[in-house]
Formats: C-alpha cells, structure tokens, sequence
C-alpha cells in the first residue's frame, strides 16, 4: 500500500523559478528519501533523510522534515529545463526496510 | 556510485508466453532485491523483495505462481512472468539494496503483452 501523498500532483514553473514539493506520510518512519524519474526510466535517488533530522541540503536540493506532521518538502532552486521528471518521496521504516512510495509529482521546468 | 543493470529495456511478448527480466548489481553485492511495478502516471507499487538464497517474499495480492523470482546469486535477480496476459503489460522496475539505506534502481522494463 501506499504511504505517501505528494502535493501538488503536477506543478509547472518557468526556468530560474524554485519549486517546492510536499510529501505527507501515515505512520512512523525511520527515513524518508526523495527520488526523480525521467520519464520511461528508473528512479534516481536525490536524497536521504533520517527522522532526527529536520533539515538537509544538497546541491540546489532542500529537503525538510516534519515528523509532528509527518510532512516532507523538497525545494529545488533556480530550476532548469532538465528537471522536468516526476518526483517521488518513500519511506522507510529501518535501516533494511523496503521502501513505500508516494504517487509522484510531475515537476515541468518551461525554458 | 552503484550500478544496477536491467534487461530487457523493452520487450514485446505474445499472450500465453513467459517473459524473464534480468536485474544485475554491477560493482556491488545485493542480498536483496526489489521488484517493482509501476502503470503509466502512477506510483511504484512494490510486487517482491528478493532475498539471495532465498525464497521470495510476495505483497499481498502479488500471484507467486505468476511472477516467479529467482535470487541466485548476490548480483543477480530474475523476475519471470508466466503465461503473460495483455492485463500483464506495464514498466517493471528492480533495485537493489546496496547499504543499509541505499537503494540504486535499474533503468525499468517496458513490458507490452499482445
């Protein structure tokens, strides 16, 4: 079953723009990862973060965590053309669960 | 990083036949194995987690008979789909677990079953 529910569904923006994807989940997680998939294609992982983290960065990426609301974001800034993908978050609930994923949001980037 | 190879990309199969999927880690040791599918604009819905040397084990609603998994090895997985319906076509995706929270994915298979 699933777990999470990304908001909004699809989202697009103009290139240079920041996009913000929302991610809510039901029950107790361990870590919870976001990942992209160009259409057609496997998932890439984009990043990790535990639940006694709230906050973690990496690249352009920005990643939140709250686990009271059990709500993630995933912030992309100054967006490019080639972030056009879906972009899921999954949940884990151990170090070797298997992963619950959410219904994806598709991320256009006009140029 | 970790590479997971998976083949076919795509394939075109004739209902009543069987299809087989490879899923490879590259440079690393999986002892499990996930498989994955995934209906156009939808989620990934987890089928099985694939444990080398061991029996499979199946989500609720995932036919046993009907997609066979052999983990044989600790690079290799296989998913088999038996006597393949047109109901059967969809993008199948494998990953493997490379450490205790990272997962590297294969490029998914398109299967059409005609």
């Amino acid at each position: 079953s699933q777990q999470g529910e990304e908001d909004p569904q699809a989202l697009s923006i103009q290139e240079g723009e920041n996009a913000t994807m929302n991610c809510s989940y039901k029950t107790s997680i361990n870590n919870l990862q976001w990942y992209r998939q160009n259409s057609g294609r496997g998932l890439v992982h984009l990043i990790l973060i535990r639940s006694n983290e709230r906050e973690k960065h990496s690249g352009r990426l920005r990643v939140t965590l709250d686990t009271s609301k059990k709500s993630s974001s995933l912030l992309i800034t100054a967006s490019r053309a080639a972030d056009t993908a879906s972009y899921f978050c999954a949940t884990g609930t151990g170090a070797n669960s298997k992963l619950t994923f959410g219904k994806g949001i598709t991320l256009s980037v006009r140029p | 990083g970790a590479v997971v190879s998976q083949h076919p990309s795509r394939v075109i199969c004739k209902s009543g036949t069987s299809v087989k999927i490879e899923c490879r880690s590259l440079d690393f040791q999986a002892t499990t194995m996930f498989w994955y599918r995934q209906f156009p604009k939808q989620s990934l819905m987890l089928m099985a987690t694939s444990n080398e040397g061991s029996k499979a084990t199946y989500e609720q609603g995932v036919e046993k008979d009907k997609f066979l998994i052999n983990h044989a090895s600790l690079t290799l997985s296989t998913l088999t789909v038996t006597s393949a319906h047109p109901e059967d076509s969809s993008f199948y995706i494998c990953s493997a677990r490379e450490s205790n929270y990272g997962y590297t994915f294969g490029s998914g298979t398109r299967l059409t079953v005609v």
